[in-house]
């Protein structure tokens, strides 16, 4: 059964980086599937953030691609999202999902973080 | 980018009832599209992928048509539990967008 769990701070203060960590079980990530992340600001729609294949190749939304890097680590079986010199438009729940068919169709989802950019 | 238009925005129908959603895309994306349901305080699950395919576990009575630039969800015998809201997310081009969203309410 795969499952995906993010962790990190739920508070982080303005124009410092905001990082989260998505371990995976049940699925290898170095098996042939992209990892994606995605976001949902308070009482608004979901917003892709960004993904990272099983060879480490990543792509991003252009609207964060300065601020936004999402690496892997084989060996713990986790990802990882940091976005940079966050703002409180950056405020919202972060999800991790696995892509299986590397064209975001996401078939598995974490159950979210809430980040709050606040001093 | 392409721009994904969901409608209705949201809406309100009864236990029994079918409900339409779709989504229009600003170009052709063939047939690029999945369908998301989220509940109030839940992670997005998936439903359908590819215009069309449901997704393992999914009730039938959701079925996805439509391609090239046209998309519809159809939920059939609406059951209680199919309250909250839902996204079309068209995956042809990166970046990936998500329609806007249509909250279900059941009556």
């Amino acid at each position: 059964q795969v499952q995906l769990q993010e962790s990190g701070p739920g508070l982080v203060k303005p124009l410092e980086t905001l990082s989260l960590t998505c371990a995976v079980s049940g699925n290898s990530i170095s098996d042939d599937n992209w990892w994606t992340w995605v976001r949902q600001a308070p009482g608004k729609g979901l917003e892709w953030i960004g993904e990272i294949s099983h060879t480490g190749t990543a792509n991003y939304n252009p609207s964060l691609k300065s601020r936004v890097i999402i690496t892997m680590d084989k060996s713990a079986n986790q990802f990882s999202l940091y976005l940079t010199s966050v703002t409180a438009a950056d405020t919202a729940v972060y999800y991790c999902a696995r892509d299986v068919e590397a064209g975001c169709v996401l078939d598995h989802w974490g159950q979210g973080i809430l980040v709050t950019v606040s001093s | 980018d392409i721009q994904m238009t969901q409608s209705p925005s949201s809406l309100s129908a009864s236990v029994g009832d079918t409900v339409t959603i779709t989504c229009q895309s600003s170009q052709n994306i063939l047939r690029h599209v999945s369908w998301y349901q989220q509940r109030p305080g839940k992670a997005p699950r998936l439903l359908i992928y590819t215009a069309t395919n449901l997704q393992i576990g999914v009730p039938s009575r959701f079925i996805g048509s439509g391609s090239e630039t046209h998309f519809t969800l159809i939920i059939s015998g609406l059951q209680r539990e199919d309250s909250g809201t839902y996204y079309c997310l068209q995956s042809q081009h990166k970046p990936y967008p998500f329609g806007q969203g249509t909250r279900l309410e059941i009556k």
